[in-house]
């Protein structure tokens, strides 16, 4: 089955405590890209990448980063987490950057 | 630069009834347009795209969109709606040639009332 896997689903951690949301595809996809959802402003980018070892900063990159270093990996770090970064992130890809894009299920994620 | 503005963040409507989600867009240059859905706790989900051709695009669930180009919208219907339509949906643009990145609009909540 096609699909976006992003895991974990949910994660509650602390302030500064380094972590890792992990996101796999096994569409072939060559554009990757990570997600914010926050109540009343939809959905941002944080990054994205257009190939192995290409990536680039989105809308809201700060407190983030990303690796390519396989086509079907595209891993977020937050290296020290704070609070304002409580949200709902997601994973997306797509065969080009211009085509629809495939989501996974979402992380939830809680920093206090 | 481009923007997606859904002025409705919820949309309540009784069950059998249609509905209009509104969807307008700015950009300085041609676009494909996207309807996304979100059911609970799940990813969003491709619902219907336009990217040339028929202005008016549809879905395999009764929905429907039209490109309209002079008023820059791109609203989305359904005829008669279904307790399983209660989700949100997301309108979203992208720029045609070279990378443009996708921009969302901030959403609009059905809620289907039986």
């Amino acid at each position: 089955e096609a699909q976006v896997t992003q895991n974990p689903r949910y994660l509650i951690t602390v302030t500064g405590k380094k972590l890792t949301v992990t996101c796999s595809q096994n569409m072939n996809h060559e554009y990757m890209s990570w997600y914010r959802q926050d109540p009343g402003l939809g959905l941002r980018q944080i990054y994205y990448s257009m190939n192995v070892e290409v990536t680039d900063k989105g809308d809201v990159p700060e407190g983030y980063k990303v690796s390519r270093k396989e086509k079907r990996n595209f891993p977020l770090i937050l290296e020290s987490p704070s609070p304002n970064q409580t949200s709902l992130y997601f994973c997306a890809s797509s065969v080009g950057y211009n085509s629809p894009l495939h989501f996974g299920n979402g992380t939830r994620l809680t920093v206090t | 630069a481009q923007s997606v503005t859904q002025l409705d963040s919820q949309v309540p409507v009784f069950e059998e009834a249609p509905v209009e989600l509104r969807c307008n867009y700015s950009s300085s240059v041609s676009v494909y347009l996207f309807w996304y859905v979100q059911y609970p706790n799940q990813g969003l989900q491709l619902l219907l795209k336009y990217l040339s051709g028929s202005t008016l695009v549809e879905s395999i669930n009764g929905f429907e969109a039209e490109f309209n180009k002079s008023q820059t919208s791109f609203h989305l219907r359904k005829p008669s709606v279904h307790i399983s339509d209660t989700a949100e949906y997301f309108c979203a643009v992208n720029g045609v040639g070279g990378y443009q990145k996708v921009t969302f609009g901030t959403g609009t909540k059905l809620q289907v009332i039986p």
